[in-house]
């Protein structure tokens, strides 16, 4: 079965410095991976995803991720933080087994940034 | 567009009372789902519709929650009697095409229920 660990439950930075939060996968196929956002009292959306074609993927707001095979990992980055960026973010694979397709979630990753 | 819409936001009710919310997904888009996001948790897929049709509900506890989806447009997901573990964020989301392989889900901005 596919899985997701999001490895800090909580991330601090400061406004113009480089984000880093961090995934681990398991899964027995070749993942679909995403990450998605969610800003307080708003609706998840949709950063970035990765379907087996570039490695490494650009998605909204200046953020990318990294897919590496050899360390199941699919990192999220941002070279510079903003304010803005303060959010929950959420790792999540794509459950294919049993021909079935459903998103599974990790259990978030808090971003805070200080001025 | 318009996005995805949920009520109500927010719901207060005692324990063994029902409860129920309402979603009305971005139009066109076939495929709906209901999410269940407990405190400090990512969501859990409850129940996913293909237009009418509940295509996996296999994690929706059937002895108290219930769902529809009528004319395949809006759902409605119920909960009765509401038990205090019920205390959560429940989401809808949409997708335009079949199943998840896109992985672009249209998350409304969920219903906060607390059962006291």
């Amino acid at each position: 079965a596919q899985s997701v660990t999001q490895l800090d439950s909580h991330v601090s930075v400061s406004e113009g410095t480089p984000v880093l939060l961090r995934c681990n996968y398991s899964s027995s196929y070749s993942p679909s991976l995403f990450w998605y956002v969610q800003h307080p009292n708003k609706g998840l959306q949709l950063l970035l995803k990765y379907t087996s074609a570039a490695t490494l993927v650009k998605g909204i707001n200046g953020f990318e991720a990294e897919f590496k095979k050899s360390e199941t990992s699919f990192h999220l980055t941002k070279p510079s933080a903003h304010m803005s960026d303060a959010a929950e973010y959420f790792c999540v694979v794509s459950d294919q087994s049993y021909n079935t397709d459903k998103l599974i979630f990790g259990t978030g990753t808090r971003l805070q940034v200080f001025p | 567009e318009a996005g995805v819409v949920q009520s109500p936001r927010y719901k207060i009710i005692e324990k063994k009372q029902p409860v129920a919310f309402w979603c009305n997904p971005i139009s066109g888009h076939n495929t709906l789902y209901w999410y269940l996001q407990n405190l400090g948790q990512g969501p859990e897929l409850l129940i996913r519709y293909e237009n009418e049709e509940a295509v996996d509900d296999s994690q929706l506890p059937k002895d108290r929650f219930s769902a529809e989806r009528l004319k395949g447009v809006d759902s409605t997901l119920k909960i009765q009697p509401a038990e205090l573990g019920d205390s959560a964020v429940y989401l809808c989301a949409s997708s335009r095409l079949t199943g998840s392989n896109t992985g672009e889900l249209f998350f409304g901005e969920g219903s906060r229920l607390t059962v006291l």
